[in-house]
């Protein structure tokens, strides 16, 4: 099982839709999670982090763990245009080890 | 304003050839990454590095080899550059783990093609 599973989409939604980005993990180990958004020919950039337990709010974008299901979700609310990007999760390994990425999710939103 | 600087947008190289991916970061960052991301793949861990002259493979490191010969500076190697290397190469940086700043930042990214 990879340790890091995420849906790929394309998941398309009309401007002003709630949108529900997931992923599912493996290792009890991880502490923290960590989204990345990445616009088209561009680099990943970090979005937002929040540790094992609880949501984590930032404007239109709240992340929230659920560790007995080992899942996590990014929902964005009143979704832009400019929110088209792929979305990736990843939940670092404790202590200095390279951070695992899921594969992302590409999500258009459609004005 | 930043941060990490991947040394090309685009490259076309020919099968068999020497290729070298430069990446320069300007935040004093103690690690430093090379992926390459493919459709349906994601993104795959190449090489890293947590100081100078330090190397470590990542879960694909054939067919590469990588150079840190200055803390601001990792290069990605491609010994005989091959059409199965045709990717989209980034770069990342990142503090240790535990640091308030901690995360990675990442370069734009080389889209090399090989012919």
């Amino acid at each position: 099982q990879k340790e890091v599973e995420q849906d790929p989409g394309p998941l398309s939604v009309p401007e002003g839709a709630i949108v529900s980005l997931n992923c599912t993990y493996s290792n009890s180990a991880f502490q923290y999670f960590m989204w990345y958004r990445q616009y088209s020919r561009k680099g990943p950039e970090l979005l937002m982090y929040t540790y094992s337990s609880g949501n984590k709010e930032d404007g239109r974008f709240t992340a929230q763990v659920d560790k007995s299901s080992k899942y996590i979700s990014l929902f964005i609310r009143d979704s832009q245009p400019s929110d088209s990007a792929t979305y990736l999760c990843a939940p670092p390994h404790s202590g200095n080890t390279p951070l695992v990425f899921g594969k992302g999710t590409r999500l258009s939103v459609i004005a | 304003d930043v941060k990490v600087t991947q040394s090309s947008r685009y490259l076309v190289k020919r099968t068999g050839e020497k290729v070298f991916l430069e990446c320069v970061q300007d935040m004093d960052h103690e690690n430093m990454f090379w992926y390459r991301q493919d459709p349906g793949l994601g993104l795959r861990l190449i090489y890293f590095s947590y100081d100078v002259k330090m190397k470590e493979k990542g879960d694909i490191p054939e067919g590469y080899s990588v150079s840190r010969e200055k803390k601001e500076r990792f290069s990605l190697i491609l010994e005989s550059a091959s059409t199965n290397q045709t990717s989209m190469y980034l770069c990342a940086s990142s503090l240790p783990p535990g640091q308030v700043s901690y995360g990675y930042t990442f370069g734009s990214g080389t889209r090399l093609t090989v012919v």
